[in-house]
């Protein structure tokens, strides 16, 4: 039963363009939710993370969005560059159990092509 | 000035041997765990520790024991490997719901 999904495993973009990655979850539960990049042989690094209390969280080129309604989250990032190519998770917790569980999706893997 | 590092990167073995996979975090995290990302790409948690006490347990066979000296370390012991133990292991620390991966541990049981 996975509570966190990323639909599309792969996303292709243009340099320049926008890249637009979505999550669905379904445990309502969830008050915290995060965005990972991943490069070969390395581990997932912390890109952006939203509290269910907001709907828009802002850090550079980087946007999440979250719909609490549609339990949809979204990860913009504007322009894409070819560095940005890498695997991207979504993450999603329950932040009052204080527990540090994240439940990942399975990931997208986005390229950006010069 | 890695902050949190596994050793080693590659691990392959033959099936019933038993392994060890070493972590350690010099973040001053009082939270560790070790992650599971299997052949379909997902990333579980198998354990987590808190200031070297065990709080969460996903399920994980008995074959797996973690084992956390002090806060800056939690390594993971596998007896009796088996063929689906094929996976890499990612360790972690966290601050704030926040988690530090390492660099992952590929184990390939043969």
């Amino acid at each position: 039963d996975q509570q966190v999904k990323q639909n599309s495993p792969s996303l292709s973009v243009q340099e320049g363009r926008i890249s637009i990655l979505n999550c669905d979850y379904t445990n309502s539960m969830f008050d915290y939710f995060l965005w990972y990049k991943k490069y070969p042989a390395e581990g997932p690094t912390f890109l952006i993370s939203i509290s269910s209390i907001k709907d828009k969280n802002e850090d550079g080129r980087f946007t999440v969005f979250l719909n609490k309604s549609a339990k949809h989250l979204s990860l913009h990032i504007v322009p894409s560059q070819p560095g940005d190519s890498a695997v991207y998770f979504c993450a999603a917790s329950v932040y009052s159990s204080n527990t540090g569980k994240l439940i990942f999706g399975q990931g997208t893997t986005l390229q950006v092509k010069p | 000035d890695t902050a949190v590092s596994q050793t080693p990167k590659y691990l392959v073995t033959q099936m019933g041997n038993d392994k060890s996979i070493k972590c350690e975090q010099n973040l001053g995290h009082d939270t560790m765990y070790w992650y599971k990302q299997d052949s379909k790409k997902f990333l579980k948690i198998m354990f987590s520790y808190n200031n070297k006490e065990l709080i969460i347990n996903e399920t994980v066979p008995n074959r797996f024991s973690p084992k956390s000296p002090d806060k800056a370390h939690l390594n993971l012991h596998i007896n009796s490997l088996e063929l689906g133990d094929s996976a890499v292991y990612f360790c972690a620390s966290s601050h704030n719901e926040k988690l530090f991966f390492g660099s992952g541990t590929q184990l390939s049981v043969l």
